[in-house]
């Protein structure tokens, strides 16, 4: 059971570069989630997903995209890289919106922004 | 609005040393929950517990001990007799209606 898995763990990129950081969930979760990480800061939400086909705006959204068009899946999308984005990607899933879930995450991807 | 606080940046004590995080909270709901994870170095969040807003008994989980008070608005959480191994940061969150929020978080440093 591998929960939520997260590629690439690390990359840097140029100025003004694109890339999508891969997220899976193998437990069949509706809501899934990507928060970054800021050194010093806690966990930021950036979007969400409540089931495929449907996303939503976090509270940090500029600058990134997202897509669900699986159950599994939850791909980020930086279509302009800029160094502000230079932060520790986290994604999350859990089974429901209720507040009690404990949501499972990922490893992390840390990306560096030149 | 929803905020967390976690007014201690980093917090260091020498092994078997116990110490206190603090975490007060704002929230305007009635039905919350609250959670405290751990990261270690590797980098992982490791959920710790959970307590809903209408059980405010206290709970012990081995070194770990949680105090939840509503009046003050606070979830601060001890560990006891300290160990290098729970050199970590550790994050208070808040969650209404499934989003979670996070406070800043505490860097825990145990020396021997």
């Amino acid at each position: 059971n591998a929960g939520v898995t997260q590629t690439p763990k690390f990359r840097i990129l140029k100025i003004g570069q694109s890339m999508t950081l891969q997220c899976t969930q193998d437990m069949n979760h509706n809501y899934m989630y990507w928060y970054r990480q800021d050194p010093g800061m806690g966990l930021k939400l950036i979007y969400y997903s409540v089931g495929a086909g449907i996303t939503d705006k976090g509270e940090v959204p500029n600058g990134y995209n997202v897509s669900r068009s699986t159950t599994e899946d939850f791909p980020l999308r930086l279509e302009l890289a800029a160094p502000s984005q230079t932060s520790v990607y986290f994604c999350a899933s859990s089974s429901s919106s209720s507040g009690a879930n404990v949501l499972t995450f990922g490893a992390g991807s840390r990306l560096t922004v030149l | 609005a929803q905020k967390v606080t976690q007014a201690q940046t980093e917090i260091s004590v020498v092994e078997k040393e116990d110490v206190t995080l603090d975490c007060v909270y704002e929230t305007r709901d009635t039905t919350y929950y609250l959670f405290w994870y751990k990261q270690p170095p590797s980098g992982e969040l490791v959920f710790l517990i959970r307590r809903n807003s209408f059980d405010e008994q206290n709970e012990i989980s081995g070194r770990y001990s949680w105090n939840f008070q509503k009046s003050t608005s606070s979830f601060n959480f001890t560990i006891t007799a300290s160990q290098v191994v729970d050199s970590a940061v550790y994050f208070c969150a808040l969650n209404s209606w499934g989003k979670l929020q996070f406070g800043a978080g505490t860097q825990v440093v145990v020396t021997p």
